[in-house]
């Protein structure tokens, strides 16, 4: 069965802070891996990964992706308040035609002032 | 340029009524996909839709059910709802295989 683990699943942090968020896989037929964050309803898209070692980068948030091991993490450095959300992974699998999203459980993270 | 628009935003029914969901993709999108996110829990995918046609199809029993028409919006539909039903239900549109842009979804809540 295809599975998707992010650790840990809250995390509480103050404003200045770096944070590491992990995402580990088990799946068939991996394809990409996306990150999504989620403050009330809508996840709104952060990276896509395809590639081992290639690290992605937004201004404060960067991602990398190591197949080999099966993981990725996002860090954000110089936390800030508005970064406070629940951080979803999501592994894409490619079958045929469809590609279908399988999420992680999430991670809360709250920035203190 | 309009998002992914989901309708309505909440929603309250009881137990064995039945209930419609809807969906406009981003401009330019012709695939749609339905996600039911559990509280506390990750998206889990429900199905998904390309050129009218269900194409891929999650864990859920048949009272879960779709359509899209031809300008590529979607309904869910779900028949005789149980209480573990209650669930936010995320609907995301993309251009075939390509990136998932998420609607906000429909808050249900089965009494």
């Amino acid at each position: 069965e295809d599975k998707v683990v992010q650790s840990p699943l809250s995390l509480v942090v103050h404003e200045g802070d770096t944070v590491t968020l992990n995402c580990s896989y088990e799946v068939t037929n991996f394809r990409s891996l996306l990150w999504y964050k989620q403050e009330k309803k809508a996840p709104t898209f952060l990276f896509m990964l395809t590639s081992s070692g290639i690290e992605k980068k937004s201004g404060r948030l960067s991602s990398i992706l190591d197949k080999k091991e099966l993981f990725s993490i996002l860090n954000i450095t110089a936390t800030q308040t508005g970064d406070s959300a629940v951080y979803l992974c999501a592994v894409v699998l490619d079958t045929g035609a469809n590609s279908k999203l399988t999420f992680g459980k999430g991670i809360t993270l709250s920035v203190r002032p | 340029d309009a998002g992914v628009t989901q309708s309505p935003t909440h929603l309250i029914k009881t137990r064995g009524q039945q209930v419609t969901l809807r969906c406009s993709p981003k401009s330019g999108h012709d695939t749609v996909s339905w996600y039911q996110q559990a509280l506390g829990q990750g998206p889990q995918f429900i199905f998904q839709y390309y050129e009218e046609e269900e194409r891929q199809r999650g864990n859920f029993p048949d009272r879960f059910s779709g359509h899209q028409f031809p300008n590529y919006s979607s309904e869910l539909n779900v028949n005789a709802l149980l209480l573990g039903d209650s669930a936010l239900y995320l609907c995301a549109s993309s251009v075939a295989k390509n990136i998932q842009y998420f609607g906000a979804g429909t808050r249900l809540s089965v009494l």
